[in-house]
């Protein structure tokens, strides 16, 4: 079975300034990756995935992802964080011939002015 | 991606009651999946649910507790019973989303047993 592994429970983080969200998974078999956003008292958006191709994915609204087979990781970065960036963000892996999500613990990032 | 609907949004109940979580999607889609998060936690998949067949639970989740039902290809309800404190949290249901987009979540109900 695939498990999810979130280093950091939280990360408080200046506006403007960078932030890394940590993600290792470990898996037997070919894994597809998924970050989500969770805002406050709201449900669950996607954030970005990894399918295939490049390894290096990114979102609409300035975060990016890298899968790194070797090292099983799938890190969360976003250059310049905003206060509406606060929220809880769950890195989440299924096997690719699987149909159920496996989440990490989840990181909260608070984004202080 | 498909767009869910979940009811309620919230509910305060009794302890030793039930409560049925419904959810509506847009389109018609094989399998729904059902998520609880506790308080402070992360997401803990609940059961699958097909149409036509029973649904599949996870380890330590059970029929009794949890009944799903899922009478066609776009709605499944989800039941919480005999409730206690314990099981205070949010249920979700999901979908996967055939476009590619990877599964989709409705926006939960925030359950808080008194």
């Amino acid at each position: 079975a695939q498990s999810v592994t979130q280093l950091d429970s939280q990360v408080p983080v200046f506006e403007e300034a960078p932030v890394e969200l940590r993600c290792n998974y470990s898996s037997s078999v070919s894994v597809y990756l998924f970050w989500y956003v969770q805002y406050p008292n709201q449900g669950l958006q996607l954030l970005l995935k990894y399918l295939s191709g490049s390894t290096l994915v990114e979102s609409i609204n300035g975060f990016e992802a890298e899968f790194n087979k070797s090292q099983t990781s799938f890190h969360l970065r976003k250059p310049s964080v905003h206060i509406s960036d606060t929220a809880e963000y769950f890195c989440a892996v299924i096997k690719a011939a699987g149909n159920k999500l496996t989440f990490g613990g989840g990181t909260r990032v608070l984004v202080k002015p | 991606s498909a767009v869910i609907s979940q009811k309620p949004s919230r509910d305060i109940c009794q302890r030793g009651t039930s409560l049925t979580i419904q959810c509506q999607v847009d389109s018609q889609v094989t399998m729904m999946f059902w998520y609880r998060q506790q308080p402070g936690q992360s997401l803990t998949l609940i059961a699958t649910a097909n149409q036509g067949s029973e649904a599949t639970y996870e380890s330590g989740f059970v029929i009794d507790k949890f009944p799903i039902s899922r009478p066609n290809l776009t709605f499944s309800t989800l039941t919480v019973s005999n409730m206690s404190p314990e099981d205070s949290s949010i249920y979700l249901c999901s979908v996967e989303d055939l476009g590619g987009d990877g599964y989709t979540f409705g926006s939960g109900t925030r359950l808080t047993v008194v």
